[in-house]
This record gives C-alpha cells, sequence and structure tokens, in this order.
C-alpha cells in the first residue's frame, strides 16, 4: 500500500516562527498536495504541486510556501506563523493518471 | 466554479438503522464523484467511486449511484455499526485536475 507519511502528530509553535510541515510517499506519486481542515470549512487546498520543482496556488495559499526539490517529498512552510493558522494539516498523494488521493495522518498545528 | 454541498451534521443513528447521507454537485462536464471518510484521529481514506452517470460505487456495505439528472450522489448504508462512526466527504474531480470537498458530515452510531 501506498503511505503517505506527515513528520509530526501535534505540533505547538509560537506567533511569528517559522514552521515547516513534512510529507514523504514511497510510491512514486507525481502529484502531492496540502490541505487544511477546519470545523465548518471542510477541506480546502493550500498548494499542490505536480512534479519536483513544480508548485502551483490553490484555493488559500497566503502565509504559506511550499517546496518540493525530491519527488517524494513535500514540504509546506508557514512563514511567519499566526494564531488563525491554528488548523490540522493534511498532505495528500496521488499518480498523475489517476483518481484516487492517498492520505497522512494529518499534523494537528497550534500556534500561540 | 465546481462545489459541493452536503448535508449538515452530525447525523446520530442507533446500530443497525438506516442511513442516508445526502451530497449534491455543481460541475461542468463530466466529473468522477468520490467519498472519502475520516476516522478519528486519521487522515481521509477513499471510501467509493463512480467515474461516469448511473455508475454505482460500493465499499464495506455502503453505496453511491451517480445520478446525473439530479446532480447527486448520495451515500446509504443499510445497517451500521458503531465501528462507522466517522467524518464522511464528498467530491469531485473533472479529468485528473484537483479533488473538490464537501463540508464533511459527521456519523455518530450508538450501541
Amino acid at each position: 500500500d501506498v503511505k503517505v507519511t506527515q513528520s509530526s502528530r501535534y505540533l505547538v509553535k509560537r506567533t511569528g516562527e517559522k514552521v515547516f510541515l513534512e510529507c514523504v510517499q514511497d510510491m512514486d506519486h507525481e502529484n502531492m498536495f496540502w490541505y487544511r481542515q477546519d470545523p465548518g470549512l471542510g477541506l480546502r487546498l493550500i498548494y499542490f504541486s505536480y512534479d519536483v520543482k513544480m508548485k502551483e496556488k490553490g484555493d488559500i495559499p497566503e502565509g504559506y510556501s511550499v517546496s518540493r526539490e525530491k519527488k517524494e517529498r513535500f514540504s509546506l512552510i508557514l512563514e511567519s506563523a499566526s494564531t488563525n493558522q491554528t488548523s490540522m494539516y493534511l498532505c495528500a498523494s496521488s499518480l498523475q493518471q489517476s483518481y484516487g488521493y492517498t492520505f497522512g495522518s494529518g499534523t494537528r498545528l497550534t500556534v500561540v | 466554479g465546481d462545489s459541493v454541498t452536503q448535508m449538515e451534521g452530525p447525523v446520530t443513528l442507533s446500530e443497525e438503522a438506516f442511513l442516508t447521507i445526502n451530497c449534491t454537485y455543481t460541475a461542468t462536464g463530466y466529473p468522477s464523484l468520490f467519498w472519502y471518510v475520516q476516522y478519528p484521529g486519521e487522515g481521509l481514506q477513499l471510501l467509493l467511486k463512480a467515474t461516469k452517470a448511473d455508475d454505482k460505487g460500493s465499499n464495506k456495505g455502503f453505496e453511491a449511484t451517480y445520478r446525473k439528472e439530479t446532480t447527486s450522489f448520495h451515500l446509504e448504508k443499510g445497517s451500521v455499526q458503531v465501528s462507522d462512526s466517522a467524518v464522511y466527504f464528498c467530491a469531485l474531480r473533472r479529468g485528473f485536475q484537483k479533488l473538490v470537498f464537501g463540508t464533511g458530515t459527521r456519523l455518530l452510531v450508538s450501541p
């Protein structure tokens, strides 16, 4: 089975810190995605990538950036964390010509 | 743009009751439709999918039929179990573009 691994399940950071959320997949998937999940808002796409060194903005990219230097790794960066970025962050991957996404278990980030 | 609308939750049922979670969509063309499930403390898992009109997706006793005339993809299960308690997300995808999710519906099943 494809595995998508997110480096931390729980993270607490201070306002203004630079935060890195890491995601690694082990099945050579071309596509990778970062979502945030908030009650009543469902999943909202932050950034996605169709290939190494490629990135595309999703629906809510403000305050975030991403890095994809290797095919298997997709990092989400909060340049200066703010309390409104407290959320559950979900990473996903998929093959280019595939319908299904595989999700990681999520990182619950709290910014204090 | 594309969008998915799900019924508000939580849906509270007793074990062995019949489940329906409504999902309707707005999209141009012919999207593929999905149901994902999120168990407590976990990421989302694909539950079932349908790629064209009148297709029925099924898995683990859950079913959903792609109804183009009503732009719907309602999730059903004949007899729910406590272990089905989770959040269910309806989603669509046109071609190989990104998934668009609904807001999720929480299901609570009591013994």
